[in-house]
């Protein structure tokens, strides 16, 4: 199966500040089938991105995810403190569907 | 407004079984990829099992022969059997619409395997 390899496991930033967030493959999958989800305490995943780069409805123009190959990132270009949350990258270019281990978004 | 509502979650000795069901409002499972996604206690994300438009399915490893998915076309639902359960099922349990990207979650229900 796929593994996805998240870093930082978490990331301390200030409102305002731009967040970079990693997703690694152990192989390489298409950006067709790489996505991102923000999850907050208590409520469902979100999703944010699909096809690697695509926002989803109603998410802001914040937020913008980028990468191919083996290398994907999510960008927060000026964090919010609706933005503080943990993000999971997923794949569904082969079964089974793997998530990474997550990123922790802190506020500093 | 595209909705799931899960229901059928509760504490169970190990060995036991569930059903989990996942009500539909706004789209149609049978025209849908249906995926079960699992939240262990402060863990990640856990892909469980998926039930395609044309009625395949698919498990994880690690509930393959234990857990069965189906739908129910007329009541516009999805169902997990959960069968030989184990502590380590314990988890909240969301069902999802599968574009390859899950666009849609239920708030999960909550599912807790101990004697």
């Amino acid at each position: 199966e796929v593994v996805l390899t998240q870093s930082p496991g978490i990331l301390s930033l200030s409102p305002g500040e731009r967040a970079t967030l990693s997703c690694r493959a152990s192989e390489t999958i298409s950006s067709t089938y790489l996505a991102w989800y923000q999850q907050k305490p208590g409520q469902p995943p979100r999703l944010l991105i699909h096809d690697a780069s695509s926002r989803a409805s109603g998410i802001p123009d914040r937020f913008s995810g980028s990468g191919s190959g083996t290398d994907f990132s999510l960008t927060i270009s000026s964090l919010e403190p609706a933005d503080f949350a943990v993000y999971y990258c997923q794949q569904s270019t082969s079964q089974p569907y793997t998530f990474g281990q997550g990123t922790k978004l802190e506020i500093k | 407004e595209l909705q799931l509502v899960e229901s059928g979650g509760g504490l169970v000795q190990p060995g036991g079984s569930l059903r989990l069901s996942c009500a539909a409002s706004g789209l149609t499972v049978s025209s849908n990829y249906m995926t079960w996604i699992r939240q262990a206690p402060g863990k990640g994300l856990e892909w469980v099992s998926v039930i395609y438009s044309g009625g395949g399915t698919n498990y994880a490893d690690s509930v393959k022969g234990r857990f069965t998915i189906s739908r129910d076309n007329s009541k516009n639902t999805v169902f997990l059997q959960m069968d030989s359960l184990r502590t380590e099922d314990t988890a909240v349990y969301y069902c999802v619409r599968d574009l390859y990207y899950l666009d849609v979650w239920g708030q999960g229900t909550t599912v807790t395997v101990s004697s």
